[in-house]
C-alpha cells in the first residue's frame, strides 16, 4: 500500500530535550516536506526536500533541522524543543514540486 | 505577498443541500491549484488539481472549477459523510495554504 508513515504518531517532552520525528515513503517520491497545523493558522511549511541531499526553508524553519540522506526517509530534528512548537506535524510527499501530495497520519507534539 | 482566502470559514448544510466553496488568490502566474479534504487529527487527503482558468474535475458529489481569480468546490447533494475542513492551495514559487472551510453536513 502507497502510503507516508509518521513516528511517533503522539510525544510529550520537556523544554531542551531534543527529539527527532521520522518520515517514511513508499512511493519513491523525490519531493518531501514537513508542516506544522496550528489553529487559526493553518497548515505552515516548515523545511521540504526536492531530491537526496537537497533541502530548503520554508516558511517557518526556525527551531528545526532537516536531513534526506535517503530517498524514502526524511526526519524532522527538534534540537531544543520549547513550548512554543507544540503543534500537529504532517510530513508529506509529492511525485514532484508541481504535484499532488500525500500527507502522513500526523504527530501531535507537546513541549512543556 | 501572495494570499490564498477561503469562505465561508464554517458552512453548516443539511444532507442533499448543494453548496459551494470559495478560494480566492491573489497570485499572477498561477502554476496550480489544489483541492484537499482533511478530517480532524489526519492529513490531508488530495483531490483536484486544476491548471487553467476553465478547468473542472469532478469526483462523486464534488467538483472543482478555477477562474483567474477564484476556485469553487461545488457539493451536490452532500451526505454527513462529506463532512470536513476542505483546504485549497496555490502554487506559484512556493506552495500557499488556505486555511480552510470546515463543512458539516447534518442528516
Amino acid at each position: 500500500e502507497a502510503q507516508v508513515t509518521q513516528n511517533p504518531r503522539y510525544l510529550i517532552t520537556v523544554t531542551g530535550k531534543k527529539l527527532t520525528v521520522t518520515c517514511s515513503q513508499n512511493m519513491n517520491h523525490e519531493y518531501m516536506s514537513w508542516y506544522r497545523q496550528d489553529p487559526g493558522l493553518g497548515l505552515r511549511q516548515i523545511y521540504y526536500s526536492m531530491n537526496v541531499e537537497v533541502t530548503d526553508k520554508g516558511d517557518v524553519p526556525e527551531g528545526y533541522k532537516v536531513s534526506r540522506k535517503e530517498k524514502r526517509n526524511f526526519p524532522l530534528i527538534l534540537e531544543s524543543p520549547s513550548p512554543n512548537q507544540t503543534s500537529l506535524y504532517f510530513c508529506a510527499s509529492s511525485p514532484g514540486t508541481g504535484a499532488e501530495q500525500y500527507f502522513g497520519p500526523g504527530t501531535r507534539l507537546t513541549v512543556t | 505577498e501572495d494570499q490564498v482566502t477561503q469562505s465561508p470559514e464554517a458552512l453548516r448544510l443539511q444532507e442533499g443541500e448543494s453548496s459551494s466553496l470559495n478560494c480566492s488568490y491573489t497570485v499572477s502566474g498561477l502554476r496550480g491549484l489544489f483541492w484537499y479534504r482533511q478530517d480532524p487529527g489526519k492529513g490531508p487527503e488530495f483531490l483536484f488539481t486544476l491548471y487553467s482558468a476553465g478547468e473542472e474535475k469532478e469526483k462523486e458529489r464534488l467538483k472543482a472549477t478555477l477562474t483567474k481569480k477564484e476556485s469553487f468546490l461545488h457539493i451536490t447533494a452532500p451526505k454527513p459523510e462529506d463532512s470536513a475542513t476542505y483546504l485549497c492551495v496555490t502554487r506559484y514559487s512556493t506552495l500557499t495554504f488556505g486555511k480552510g472551510t470546515m463543512l458539516l453536513v447534518s442528516p
